[in-house]
């Protein structure tokens, strides 16, 4: 069936280095990367996606990569912040009668001061 | 825009006992919505999906008969967790996609189930 690996489960890095989280998706079909943000016991927070038909896609610090040939994608952040410790989660589009999502495992990130 | 609202935030219920959750779509239509289950520390789990109009959809391993999903309009989804247990406490979130749209999908607030 369909699945998302995420790597690393947590991630530890100092203030105003990078982070670089990364995902492998099985269904070659998928076409839309979303990322998400999550803090203890709120909502996902979308914070970039990217569409198959496009490689790559930045906003400000946070920018993601996509491979479709290899079924990879990535999502990096410059010049972290504290504020930007969280769980992210990558997911990946499938089709099930109707387009769904399918979640990564999720990485925990801490960004020391 | 594309606000999604749950209600209620959090509920403690006693064991045996059904409790509803409201997910509302504010300033959008949402043919589709959808209902996760999130336990500590983990991923969200897709559950079912909810389509206005018509009977919802769940994924393998969910009962259906203990999760009732009802779609009655194209602003409201509401699940209904029948005959609770302490192994249903969960944080259960859900997330609505605009009509014509096939991709991006708005999450709500989520809603803290515990079952005492």
């Amino acid at each position: 069936g369909e699945n998302v690996e995420q790597h690393p489960s947590t991630l530890s890095v100092q203030e105003g280095d990078s982070a670089v989280i990364k995902c492998t998706y099985s269904d070659s079909a998928s076409n839309y990367f979303p990322w998400y943000k999550q803090e203890l016991g709120k909502r996902p927070q979308l914070i970039i996606d990217i569409r198959s038909n496009v490689g790559e896609k930045k906003d400000q610090r946070i920018a993601v990569t996509l491979n479709k040939t290899a079924k990879h994608f990535s999502l990096h952040i410059t010049e972290t912040q504290p504020e930007d410790s969280a769980v992210y989660f990558c997911a990946a589009t499938f089709f099930s009668g109707t387009y769904k999502y399918i979640f990564g495992t999720g990485t925990r990130l801490k960004v020391l001061a | 825009g594309a606000v999604v609202s749950q209600h209620p935030s959090w509920v403690i219920c006693k064991s045996g006992t059904s409790v509803k959750i409201e997910c509302r779509s504010l300033d959008f239509q949402a043919t589709t919505m959808f209902w996760y289950r999130q336990f500590p520390k983990q991923s969200l789990m897709l559950m079912a999906t909810s389509n206005e109009g018509s009977k919802a959809t769940y994924e393998q391993g969910v009962e259906k008969d203990k999760f009732l999903i009802n779609h009655a309009s194209l602003t409201l989804s509401t699940l209904t967790v029948t005959s609770a247990h302490p192994e249903d406490s969960s944080f259960y979130i859900c997330s609505a996609r605009e009509a014509g749209f096939t991709d991006t999908q708005y999450f709500g607030p989520g809603t803290r189930l515990t079952v005492l």
